[in-house]
């Protein structure tokens, strides 16, 4: 059975500072790993993707991923009020379909 | 990015009624869409993989003749959901993925209301 597990929170963080949103997964033969932010209401956008073991960047978002310790994590650089969402951890092994977690709540305070 | 398109946005229904759902690639060859369903607060559950041309594969303890899903061409997949109850109540969101890219992309969903 494929996990993905996430802290649901949820995480506050005050505006300027950085957020740390985790995710680790059970599945050794995991290869591709996604963050997808989901507003109240709204349906999934996809923020980061990442193969490689390592710091993937881009802008304020990094994602980190770590295969021998099965863990993947997002950094928010400078948080600003409109990060606050849920943030889901999505992992992929091969051709298979994409297994969720359950996501984690980031509120970012003015 | 990869635009996805869902149509209707929310609907209303009366129960035992049927209501289609139509996702749509906009600017790309969707060979794989995604339907998945989301109640509130709680974490987003596939209900079927189609690829165009070919029959859905649905998962475990979805009905698939509840859940009608035709993958017509690349660009185009549609949910039917037959006879509806007030249970189905739910967001309903597709996802799309190019040929050879592994990124899914969704829709912006469909709020469908059984009364």
């Amino acid at each position: 059975q494929k996990e993905v597990e996430q802290n649901s929170g949820p995480l506050s963080v005050p505006e300027g500072a950085i957020a740390s949103l985790n995710c680790t997964y059970s599945d050794r033969g995991s290869q591709s790993f996604f963050w997808y932010r989901q507003y109240s209401g709204k349906s999934p956008e996809l923020i980061m993707f990442i193969y490689s073991n390592g710091d993937k960047e881009d802008g304020r978002f990094t994602a980190q991923l770590n295969k021998a310790s099965q863990y993947v994590s997002l950094l928010i650089r400078d948080s600003q009020p409109s990060d606050s969402a849920t943030y889901l951890c999505a992992v992929r092994m091969g051709y298979s379909t994409l297994t969720f977690g359950k996501g984690t709540m980031l509120l970012v305070s003015p | 990015g990869a635009v996805v398109s869902q149509h209707p946005s929310w609907v209303i229904c009366k129960s035992g009624t049927s209501v289609k759902i139509e996702c749509r690639s906009l600017d790309f060859q969707a060979t794989t869409m995604f339907w998945y369903r989301q109640f509130p607060k709680q974490s987003l559950m596939l209900m079927a993989t189609s690829n165009e041309g070919s029959k859905a594969t649905y998962e475990q303890g979805v009905e698939k003749d509840k859940f009608l899903i035709n993958h017509a061409s690349l660009t185009l997949s549609t949910l039917t959901v037959t006879s509806a109850h007030p249970e189905d109540s739910s967001f309903y969101i597709c996802s799309a993925e190019a040929g050879g890219q592994d990124e899914q992309y969704f829709g912006p969903g469909t709020r469908l209301t059984v009364t």
